[in-house]
């Protein structure tokens, strides 16, 4: 079957650096997104990583290596309004999107 | 950038009642678009994707006819839930990828349904 793993929750403090981490097992692939989402709220579209390596966007970055399946979403200078959930989805063969659960991420003071 | 526009954002009814959520993409045409269903910190699952001009293709499991999906221009989709139940209440979300846009899907900002 398909699979996205990705920890369920995660506290980091303000300034800090965090990495959420991202495994993956799917029939196919095409591509991996990161989505935050607030609570209540619709997500927002962060990155997309299709070949291996790290895309910067800013204070987030996104890594991906295919032949682990395996991403991760760093996010630098973290502030508290980076308290959220962050979604990993996958693209499958089908060019369907599979979820993680997400991780939601708790940022003190 | 994409906006893609969803309402109502909240929606109250009564059991047995049908409920209406539209879902438009503003400035763009999207051929496609997805509707997805969220419950309290559980991932998006998605429905239904829905075909401009043709019928929709549901996930196994989403009772067709209970969750009516029409997508009759490039710009509009809706989902009616009807003879809602209790546990239809939900966190409806419908998304869609402009052709443009960095393979980015733009989400509508969500309906939370509640049936009494």
């Amino acid at each position: 079957g398909q699979n996205i793993d990705q920890p369920t929750e995660m506290t980091a403090t303000e300034g800090a650096i965090v990495q959420i981490n991202c495994t993956y097992q799917t029939s196919g692939f095409n591509g991996l997104f990161w989505y935050q989402q607030h609570a209540g709220e619709a997500p927002t579209f962060l990155s997309y990583n299709v070949l291996d390596g790290l895309e910067e966007k800013g204070r987030f970055s996104s890594f991906l290596s295919r032949s682990k399946g395996y991403s991760y979403l760093l996010l630098k200078e973290l502030q508290m309004k980076d308290s959220a959930s962050y979604l990993c989805a996958v693209m499958d063969s089908n060019y369907q999107l599979i979820w993680g659960a997400g991780t939601k991420l708790i940022i003190k003071p | 950038g994409a906006v893609v526009s969803q309402h109502p954002s909240r929606v109250i009814c009564k059991s047995g009642t049908s409920v209406k959520i539209e879902c438009r993409s503003l400035d763009f045409q999207a051929t496609t678009m997805f509707w997805y269903r969220q419950f309290p910190k559980k991932s998006l699952m998605l429905m239904a994707t829905s075909n401009e001009g043709s019928k929709a293709t549901y996930e196994q499991g989403v009772e067709k006819d209970k969750f009516l999906i029409n997508h009759a221009s490039l710009t509009l989709s809706t989902l009616t839930v009807t003879s809602a139940h209790p546990e239809d209440s939900s966190f409806y979300i419908c998304s869609a990828r402009p052709t443009d846009s960095d393979y980015g899907y733009t989400f509508g900002s969500g309906t939370r349904l509640t049936v009494v």
